[in-house]
């Protein structure tokens, strides 16, 4: 069974740019994740779909952060000007249900210049 | 708000050592408690889980008990490898909430032969 797919895998961009990720979940699962994870710390959540629906994202910073996933499978991440501060891991993550074990891609290393 | 504090690393050990990476938690109900190990180059793996207290979960030789009383998941294995050296991750998850998991900073294990 193949796992969460995400691409690219690294991507090094100027400041002010636009980038986008990608995430294909796991197949049959409802319930994706995207997280940020800085540099030595442990994984945030920025948003959690259910279907196509984003259930949580609170945890988005809405002036350059946008989401969606249409059709209730893959995903993508948009950052719109990208900043400095927004280099790090962003990862994906499914599961089969809210309740069901996450499972992990292996995310996409940003780096802003 | 739910919080994950764990052992600050990194950590070194000679092969056959004994291993404990300590973790407690905050929350405001009763979570469910994971440990998440991640690979150079690789997503977060689930590693363990107990979801009530006293439950001990285990896996590859690693084993954490949920401790209501001390409200801690300390991680531990009796004989490290090198292939366990890997980046160790505690996390929460509080059931009937934000449905999210709370992780800590990481902890980098590092084994020699």
């Amino acid at each position: 069974e193949a796992g969460v797919v995400q691409s690219p895998r690294y991507k090094i961009i100027e400041k002010k740019q636009p980038v986008a990720f990608w995430c294909n979940p796991i197949s049959g699962h409802n319930t994706l994740y995207w997280y940020l994870q800085n540099l030595g710390q442990g994984p945030e959540l920025l948003i959690r779909y259910e279907n196509e629906e984003a259930v949580d994202d609170s945890q988005l910073p809405k002036d350059r952060f946008s989401a969606e996933r249409l059709k209730g499978v893959d995903s993508t991440l948009k950052i719109q000007p990208a900043e400095l501060g927004d280099s790090a891991v962003y990862l994906c993550a499914s599961s089969p249900g809210t309740a069901g074990e996450q499972y992990f891609g292996p995310g996409t290393r940003l780096t802003v210049t | 708000g739910d919080s994950v504090t764990q052992m600050e690393g990194p950590v070194t050990l000679s092969e056959e050592a004994f291993l404990t990476i300590n973790c407690t938690y905050t929350a405001t109900g009763y979570p469910s408690l994971f440990w998440y190990v991640q690979y150079p180059g690789e997503g977060l793996q689930l590693l363990l889980k107990a979801t009530k207290a006293d439950d001990k979960g285990s896996n590859k030789g690693f084993e954490a008990t949920y401790r209501k009383e001390t409200t801690s998941f300390h991680l531990e294995k009796g004989s490290v490898q090198v292939s366990d050296s890997a980046v160790y991750f505690c996390a929460s998850k509080t059931q009937g909430g934000s449905e999210k998991l709370v992780f800590g900073k990481g902890t980098k294990l590092t084994v020699n032969p």
